[in-house]
């Protein structure tokens, strides 16, 4: 299976906190992408980053991708109510294939 | 900019019975993608179109699915006849054509098809 598997499943914390969602996978990868899902709602684009990249950064978002330990973490930093959600990471499989995998995802609980 | 919108948002059909779902991209998306999220488990892949030609489908489940995207735009994703396990949640997304034969690209989603089956 290549499937990604994410941890914690479920993840509560106050507003303001740090949030951080890990995500490993088992095949090699062109990319790994993350997710975002609200209650009912389609998936939203957070970030990607590319097999070669380390670190990323978008705003309150910074995503980690270690290959050599074929895993990823996403840091949502001072965290909102509105970032209550669940969240998925999605591997892009090297060679030349664009499907996704996805993880079965994070829910994360901001309280106010 | 308009996103990617599916039809129906929900469709609740009888066991054997057919069911059609529309996808329509973003304009001048030439790549178009399904999964779908059975049980609660993981959402998973079914096919890839680049523009009106299947790239890959190799997960599509059986050959009570079939997806069409005649004149490379909308897709639509037929299940017939629907069985109680194909109850879940049907999404699509659309991607640019990065050119280089090899996508790195975002994958933008529409908000799903949730279907139930009786």
């Amino acid at each position: 299976s290549q499937q990604g598997e994410e941890d914690p499943q479920a993840l509560s914390i106050q507003e303001g906190e740090n949030a951080t969602m890990n995500c490993s996978y088992k095949t090699s990868i062109n990319n790994l992408q993350w997710y975002r899902q609200n209650s009912g709602r389609g998936l939203v684009h957070l970030i990607l980053i590319r097999s070669n990249e380390r670190e990323k950064h978008s705003g309150r978002l910074r995503v980690t991708l270690d290959t050599s330990k074929k895993s990823s973490s996403l840091l949502i930093t001072a965290s909102r109510a509105a970032d209550t959600a669940s969240y998925f990471c999605a591997t892009g499989p090297s060679g030349g294939y664009n499907k996704l995998i996805f993880g079965a995802g994070t829910r994360l609980a901001v309280h106010p | 900019e308009a996103g990617v919108t599916q039809f129906p948002s929900h469709s609740v059909i009888e066991k054997g019975q057919t069911v059609t779902l529309r996808c329509d991209p973003i304009s001048g998306h030439d790549n178009l993608y399904w999964y779908r999220r059975v049980m609660g488990k993981e959402i998973k892949f079914l096919l890839h179109f680049v523009k009106e030609s299947k790239q890959d489908e190799s997960g599509m489940p059986n050959n009570r699915f079939l997806a069409e995207r005649t004149g490379g735009t909308y897709s639509t994703l037929k299940v017939q006849p629907a069985e109680l396990e194909d109850s879940g949640v049907y999404f699509c997304a659309s991607s640019q054509d990065l050119g280089g034969g090899i996508g790195v690209n975002e994958q933008f989603f529409g908000p799903g098809t949730r279907l139930t089956v009786l």
